[in-house]
């Protein structure tokens, strides 16, 4: 039972367009929602991150959009750079887990 | 300030080998985490440790075992390796257990191949 689920296993953008990467859930009761990078012969790394009591938290070029009604997370990267070409996670966290999604590989096109 | 580091990067086994894969992180955290991440399935829980003597199992413990003696230190297992554990291994550390968004932080991987 896939508790966080991302649906595209990959993504495809041009340079300087909007990214717009989705993931959904199922149990209500998760207090934290977080998106982790992965490069290549890397570990993840922390990228953004939103309390379950918000609905959109901003960090330069990078927005978290949360609806809880739907079960619904996004991540927007506004303007898309070459670099961020990579695997991104979604993961929920809440009563002591942790539970990863199985990530979205995005491609931008320079 | 290394972070996480873990040893070794890559391993080739045998059916029926054993081997232990060695955690450290040097930011004093409580938590520590072994993941498995497979194509198509994310990053999976194996076992984690809330503190020093301590252990738990995650979402796919069978055919591991782990131990963390030392704070710093959290050692996975495999006492007999199966070619279904081939796999990319991510160990990861926090200093709370995520209920208030605590991130993790996660070494660069081994890649283990049991032929």
């Amino acid at each position: 039972d896939q508790q966080v689920k991302q649906n595209s296993p990959s993504l495809s953008v041009q340079e300087g367009r909007i990214s717009i990467l989705n993931c959904d859930y199922t149990n209500s009761m998760f207090d934290y929602f977080l998106w982790y990078k992965k490069y290549p012969a890397e570990g993840p790394t922390f990228l953004i991150s939103i309390s379950s009591i918000k609905d959109k938290n901003e960090d330069g070029r990078f927005t978290v959009f949360l609806n809880k009604s739907a079960k619904h997370l996004s991540l927007h990267i506004v303007p898309s750079q070459p670099g961020d070409s990579a695997v991104y996670f979604c993961a929920a966290s809440g009563g002591f887990k942790t539970i990863f999604g199985a990530g979205t590989r995005l491609f931008v096109k320079a | 300030n290394a972070g996480v580091t873990q040893t070794p990067k890559f391993r080739v086994l045998k059916t029926g080998q054993s081997m232990t894969l060695l955690c450290a992180q040097d930011m004093n955290h409580e938590y520590m985490y072994w993941y498995r991440q497979d194509p198509g399935m994310g990053l999976r829980l194996i076992h984690y440790s809330v503190g020093e003597g301590t252990t738990a199992k995650g979402e796919v413990p069978d055919g591991y075992n782990v131990s963390r003696l030392k704070k710093q230190n959290f050692l996975l297992g495999l006492e007999s390796a199966a070619p279904s554990q081939t796999s990319v291994y991510f160990c990861a550390s926090s200093y709370g257990s995520g209920v208030k968004g605590e991130t993790q932080y996660f070494g660069p991987g081994t890649r283990l191949l049991v032929l």
